[in-house]
């Protein structure tokens, strides 16, 4: 079975410093692997995927997050947090059964931005 | 209207209600997806649906009964439940296919408290 592991429930950057939000993931074959972003009282939206194209990938509002396929990691970053980055961001990994809709994901990390 | 709708946003009720949750979609999608937010804890995949017919059902208790009359509309029928179940409820629809091509669009969810 997939899982997932977001490290740090609540990460805490300043504005304009690197934000780093770690992910890995175990899974029995090449996975499908994503970030959510969950603005308060809102519903999530999709950051980036890694579909194998490419193992950097580059996503909307700056994020970008790179595939490492020997450490199982799927870490996202930012070079420069604004303070609209706050919010709940979420790793996912996809099932490697053939036809599943299921999708797993992590307890997410709250990012805060400190003005 | 666009995207994924989810009504009501709030809803409070007893134990021994009747209530439902109601989704509807205007994205063109043919899959539909019922998940659960409860703090502290992963999202949960309770429900899908593909092309109207149930495709997955992650052991959800009866008191939890799904609808899904056509491919743009989900309800999620409530009944006898419990406190334990006050969550964010999330509906979620995508394309088919593998997950190469499919991404899941979240609604803005449904509060429910159960008093």
């Amino acid at each position: 079975a997939q899982s997932v592991t977001q490290l740090g429930s609540h990460v805490s950057v300043s504005e304009g410093a690197l934000v780093l939000l770690r992910c890995n993931y175990s899974s029995s074959v090449p996975p499908y692997l994503f970030w959510y972003v969950q603005y308060p009282n809102q519903g999530l939206q999709l950051l980036l995927k890694y579909t194998s194209a490419a193992t950097l990938v580059k996503g909307i509002n700056g994020f970008e997050a790179e595939f490492k396929k020997s450490e199982t990691s799927f870490h996202l970053t930012k070079p420069s947090a604004h303070m609209s980055d706050a919010a709940e961001y979420f790793c996912a990994v996809s099932d490697s059964r053939a036809g599943s809709y299921q999708l797993t994901f992590g307890k997410g990390t709250k990012l805060s931005v400190i003005p | 209207e666009t995207g994924v709708t989810q009504t009501p946003r709030h809803l409070v009720m007893g134990m021994t209600n009747k209530k439902s949750l109601k989704c509807e979609q205007h994205l063109g999608h043919n899959a539909m997806y019922w998940y659960k937010q409860s703090a502290k804890k992963p999202l949960e995949l309770m429900f899908v649906y593909n092309f109207k017919e149930q495709t997955e059902n992650n052991s959800v208790p009866s008191r939890f009964s799904p609808e899904c009359p056509n491919s743009s509309h989900l309800f999620l029928h409530l009944h006898t439940l419990q406190p334990e179940d006050s969550a964010l409820y999330l509906c979620a629809s995508s394309l088919r296919g593998d997950w190469g091509e499919r991404t899941l669009h979240f609604g803005n969810g449904t509060r429910l408290t159960v008093t």
